[in-house]
């Protein structure tokens, strides 16, 4: 089993759809849950941190189930320029910054 | 969070030469990081480069292919020796953000293409 899985996509969902990713991982003692954001050919950006009792900046919307160890990401009225690759990350190890990566969930949004 | 500068962005080189790929970050940091992204795949960890120590390696990274440089908190060399195809990849550095969240934040990368 990987320690992250994601469901690759794509995800090709119109405008103004609501979409939810899903990220499984491996290590029940993982401490720190993220979600980046990875558009073609550039670095990931920090989307969220996702933190136990879940949280909302805007129409995203990051949960953590630790008893069924997976993350997820909801996207809400989605835009065309959210268009991007979702990247999963997961710090296994409490107290080090080591990060492991899922293999991103590639959302495309319609006109 | 910081402002991260890789260079160069991109560069073709011939197999068996090296490469030095730069960071620099606008303001100190304590902990530098070192990725390598593959085609079609997600960032696997290379190393941690803390200023006044050696560079710590992952599993299946090791020193005398990636050698690291940290001479200050806010700059960081990488190098891809003896190059090979398999090679092939963007590399990213990257520094863990201010307090203790945890959170990284990345340099645009390197585009390294090994003919």
């Amino acid at each position: 089993r990987k320690e992250v899985e994601q469901d690759p996509g794509p995800f090709n969902v119109p405008e103004g759809a609501t979409v939810a990713f899903n990220c499984t991982y491996s290590n029940s003692a993982s401490q720190s849950f993220f979600w980046y954001r990875q558009d073609c050919r550039k670095e990931p950006k920090l989307l969220m941190s996702v933190y136990s009792s879940g949280n909302e900046d805007g129409r995203f919307t990051a949960q953590l189930n630790r008893a069924s160890q997976y993350i997820s990401l909801l996207i809400r009225d989605s835009k065309l320029s959210d268009s991007a690759t979702y990247l999963c990350v997961v710090n296994p190890t409490s107290g080090t910054y080591k990060y492991i990566f899922g293999t991103g969930t590639r959302l495309k949004v319609l006109a | 969070s910081a402002v991260i500068s890789q260079k160069p962005s991109r560069d073709i080189c011939q197999r068996g030469t090296s490469l030095t790929i730069q960071c620099q970050v606008d303001s100190q940091v304590t902990m530098m990081f070192w990725y390598r992204q593959q085609p079609g795949q997600s960032l696997t960890l290379i190393a941690t480069a803390n200023q006044g120590s050696e560079a710590t390696y992952e599993s299946g990274f090791v020193i005398d292919k990636f050698p690291i440089s940290r001479p200050n908190l806010t700059f960081s060399t990488l190098t891809v020796s003896n190059m090979s195809p398999e090679d092939s990849s963007i590399y990213l550095c990257s520094v863990v953000g201010d307090g203790h969240s945890y959170e990284q934040y990345f340099g645009p990368g390197t585009r390294l293409t090994v003919t």
